[in-house]
């Protein structure tokens, strides 16, 4: 079975410009979350997605956007990069939205690595 | 605002167990400890998690205290391949009943031949 693919691997963007990323999930995964995470920092929470949507977002500016589709699939938009927006961008996939007692692990996606210049 | 605290790195030799510390003193009594790494280059995998009860996988151990305000991972045999970035973790439980994950900093373990 694959992964969690993203798309794409690397991106080289100058300020001020749009983005758009794109993840897949693992085959009957409903849930998708996005992170952002900056060299030597842990992934940090962007937004999560489930059934098409959204079910939860991070502390972060409005021009971050993200969207599901009905194959679940997801998209995440940053509009007017800046420079500190250069960072990893990690997809995760997982069946249901939250766990409780129940495994529901997040499963990554190998991430796409953003650099604005 | 992660709630739980690693040392930054660790080193270990290979073939011998290593065990990674993690404090999480604010941790409520439904908190479940989560435990992911990252290998070089990758997203994170997820280890192992826990609520009370030490737990074993292949992958690895957790040891959790009896107060719950820390716990430790143990890998019984490290290899080169488990060269990672580790995390402790405690979920958010979000409105509309969902969840993330809130990473820390993570410990670093450097595993020598």
């Amino acid at each position: 079975d694959a992964g969690v693919t993203q798309s794409p691997t690397h991106l080289i963007k100058t300020r001020g410009q749009h983005v758009t990323l794109r993840c897949s999930p693992i085959s009957g995964h409903k849930s998708v979350s996005w992170y952002q995470q900056v060299l030597g920092q842990g992934p940090q929470f962007i937004f999560q997605y489930y059934e098409k949507e959204e079910r939860g977002r991070g502390n972060f500016p409005d021009r971050f956007s993200a969207r599901q589709f009905p194959n679940y699939s997801s998209e995440l938009n940053v509009n007017a990069l800046l420079l500190g927006d250069s960072a990893l961008y990690l997809c995760a996939s997982s069946l249901l939205p939250a766990g409780g007692p129940i495994r529901n692990e997040q499963f990554f996606g190998p991430g796409t690595r953003l650099t604005v210049l | 605002d992660a709630k739980t605290t690693q040392p930054n790195s660790m080193e270990s030799n290979e073939e011998e167990p290593v065990h990674l510390p993690c404090n999480h003193s604010t941790i409520s009594g439904t908190d479940y400890i989560h435990w992911y790494r990252q290998l070089p280059s990758q997203g994170p995998e997820y280890v192992i998690h826990g609520l009370t009860s030490n737990v074993n996988n292949r992958m690895a151990s957790l040891a959790i205290a009896e107060d719950r305000k820390s716990s430790t991972l143990i890998l019984h045999r490290a290899t080169l391949r488990d060269a990672a970035v580790y995390y402790c973790i405690l979920r958010d439980v979000l409105q509309g009943g969902s969840e993330k994950l809130v990473f820390g900093k993570g410990t670093k373990l450097t595993v020598n031949p």
